[in-house]
């Protein structure tokens, strides 16, 4: 257990659908990752938070939305996506968005989203 | 900008065999350095860490040192189990925390 909790583990979903991706942390931290992690890839970042202001987007498509509410959680709403965003999608927490070990990434286990 | 590179896998090994995943970096400054793990179907977890040249992370059997000199942090275990067959994760950080892309291992019995 890492304190960082994302639901579903898994999901399966149509190209039409909308769904959202949840993260929360018990840690107390102040910045929020999204990761995807596509098999035989490198872990990709896709959007930072830090004190609920995102402060990074990795040129991310537009059917992926985030939403910080507060420090603690964190979401990923999915629309009209692809067949190839299917993947795992890791959140992340960390005390600080920079500085040598406050930024110390602590992962949730992530969602299995299957895109058909 | 910094960047971290890992050697690529598959690795293979039997049991109680010796592991070396090699990792090097590029950084300005004096970044730390890490190991994550990665396993099955779980997220990335910290396996150790190094935070100045010279020092040495340990924990549950794997060790890395942090070579300034040759900009280097290999992990190394001396006797590897099934247990630890899982995708390693070198990564720095220095401002923003960069990882490499991973190196999968394989353990057999």
């Amino acid at each position: 257990e890492t304190g960082v909790t994302q639901t579903p583990r898994h999901l399966v979903m149509g190209m039409t659908n909308k769904k959202s991706l949840k993260c929360e942390q018990h840690l107390g931290h102040n910045a929020m990752y999204w990761y995807k992690q596509s098999a035989k890839k490198p872990l990709e970042l896709m959007f930072v938070y830090n004190f609920k202001e995102q402060t990074e987007n990795n040129s991310v498509p537009s059917r992926f939305s985030p939403e910080c509410p507060n420090s603690s959680h964190l979401f990923l709403h999915l629309h009209t996506l692809q067949p190839e965003d299917s993947a795992l999608y890791l959140c992340a927490s960390s005390q600080s968005r920079t500085g040598d070990t406050r930024n110390i990434q602590y992962f949730g286990a992530g969602t299995r989203l299957s895109v058909l | 900008g910094n960047s971290v590179t890992q050697m690529e896998g598959p690795v293979t090994l039997s049991e109680e065999a010796f592991l070396t995943i090699n990792c090097t970096y590029t950084a300005t400054g004096y970044p730390s350095l890490f190991w994550y793990v990665q396993y099955p179907g779980e997220g990335l977890q910290l396996l150790l860490k190094a935070t100045k040249a010279d020092d040495k992370g340990s924990n549950k059997g794997f060790e890395a040192t942090y070579r300034k000199e040759t900009t280097s942090f290999h992990l190394e275990k001396g006797s590897v189990q099934v247990s630890d067959s899982a995708v390693y994760f070198c990564a720095l950080s220095g401002g923003d925390m960069r990882f490499g892309a991973g190196t999968r291992l394989t353990v057999k019995p």
